[in-house]
This record gives C-alpha cells, structure tokens and sequence, in this order.
C-alpha cells in the first residue's frame, strides 16, 4: 500500500505545463527529501527529480520539483509526446523505516 | 558506460525461492549501494530494501523481513536479492537500482540514478 498519494491521471496538449501533486505526511515529505521517477511504457524508471528540485545530468530544464510541508510538486512544461508517461514520487519514511514510492500518475499528452 | 545488468526470466512455483542477480560495471562497485525494487504486473512501484556494496548492511522492507535477503559479490560486481516462500502476488518484474554513495564512512543519497532492465518472475502452479 502506497503512503504517498498522487493523481491517477493528468493531461495537457503539446507546450502546455502540466503539474503532479504528491502528497503524504510528516513522517515522510515532511521530513525527507523527495524523489521523481519517470517510467515511460515497458522501460524501467528513470530518476528525474532528486533532492525535491536538483535535477540530474541529462534531465531537461523542463521538468522541475518543488516541495511545501508535506506535499511535493513536480512540473512539466513545454509539454512534448515524449512525455507520455507514469511518474512517480518516492521520499523515505522514518515510520515505516523505509522508502516509499507515490500511486503513480498517467501522463497523456492529448 | 554505467549500467546495471539483470539476469533472465524466472518462473517458479508457489512456496519456491527466486534469486535475481544485478551486474555492476562502469563505477567502482564497493562505492554505492544497490536498492531493490519490484512492480507487479499493472501496478506501481513497491521499495523491497537496499544494501551496502561496501560493507553489507542491508535494510528492508518491513513487509518482506523475514522473507527478503540481499547480498553482494565485490569480486564480481554483483548484487544478488534472494525471495523465499513466493506466493502468488510475489509475480512482479524486479528492479536492481544503484542508490546511495559513501564518502568517507557516510552515505549520501541523490536518488537510484542508475536502473537495471528488470526481471520477471512469475510465481504459478
């Protein structure tokens, strides 16, 4: 079972800016770092976000994190079809001891 | 380059155990931890535990304990997640990730940057 809850799904039209909450509690978001992960279809996820808002080397400045007490944010602007995809956010959590991982969220680019 | 390579397919019958391996090659192995990771079949993203290439410590996952082991050959540069007792919703692709380097006697964490191909294991009778 996820603790850290998102979106099932979100959508825009190329060059649009689409945004994914993440939300969860104290004893995850609230005090640990938050992490995106992208998983286009039959690969294996990418990270994309660490650190809530550094971003990786290779990773375009399109995507960008953000967190505010026990929510993360990731956007995702200039919209493209290479989009498309599940996103993920993960944070560890000091009550399970352990990483969790977000419900995931469908990005469709209409 | 930096990757992580995943043996083949398994399927196993329920009560079995499934030993997955994940080759490391293109950083020094004993620098970074490896992260496990599973995803059943149409569903999100379950964290199965994490151990240290440099020394062993393991942590799991509270709903694997006792299950779960993970161990590493720094001779060849291999990560290795063991799961007993497979039951059914144990059928899932698994992921080695490498998450977690060490400077000095700390680990810092900036994500699982680097992701094997995964393995499937189906769990039937």
């Amino acid at each position: 079972q996820s603790v850290l809850t998102q979106p099932p799904s979100a959508s825009g039209t190329p060059g649009q800016r689409v945004t994914i909450s993440c939300s969860g509690s104290s004893s995850n978001i609230g005090s640990n770092y938050v992490y995106w992960y992208q998983q286009l279809p039959g690969t294996a996820p990418k990270l994309l976000i660490y650190r809530n808002n550094q971003r990786p080397s290779g990773v375009p400045d399109r995507f960008s994190g953000s967190k505010s007490g026990t929510s993360a944010s990731l956007a995702i602007s200039g919209l493209r079809s290479e989009d498309e995809a599940d996103y993920y956010c993960a944070a560890w959590d000091d009550s399970l001891s352990g990483k969790v991982f977000g419900t995931g969220t469908k990005v469709t680019v209409l | 380059q930096v990757q992580l390579v995943q043996s083949g397919a398994e399927v196993k019958k329920p009560g079995a155990s499934v030993k997955v391996s994940c080759k490391a090659s293109g950083y020094t192995f004993t620098s970074y931890g490896i992260s496990w990771v599973r995803q059943a079949p149409g569903q999100g993203l379950e964290w199965m535990g994490w151990i240290s290439a440099y020394n062993g410590n393991t942590n799991y996952a509270q709903k694997l304990q006792g299950r779960v082991t993970m161990t590493t050959d720094t001779s060849t540069s291999t990560a290795y997640m063991e799961l007993r007792s497979l039951r059914s919703d144990d059928t899932a692709v698994y992921y080695c990730a490498r998450e977690g380097v060490i400077v000095g006697a700390l680990y810092y964490y900036y994500g699982m940057d680097v992701w094997g191909q995964g393995t499937t294991v189906t769990v039937s009778s």
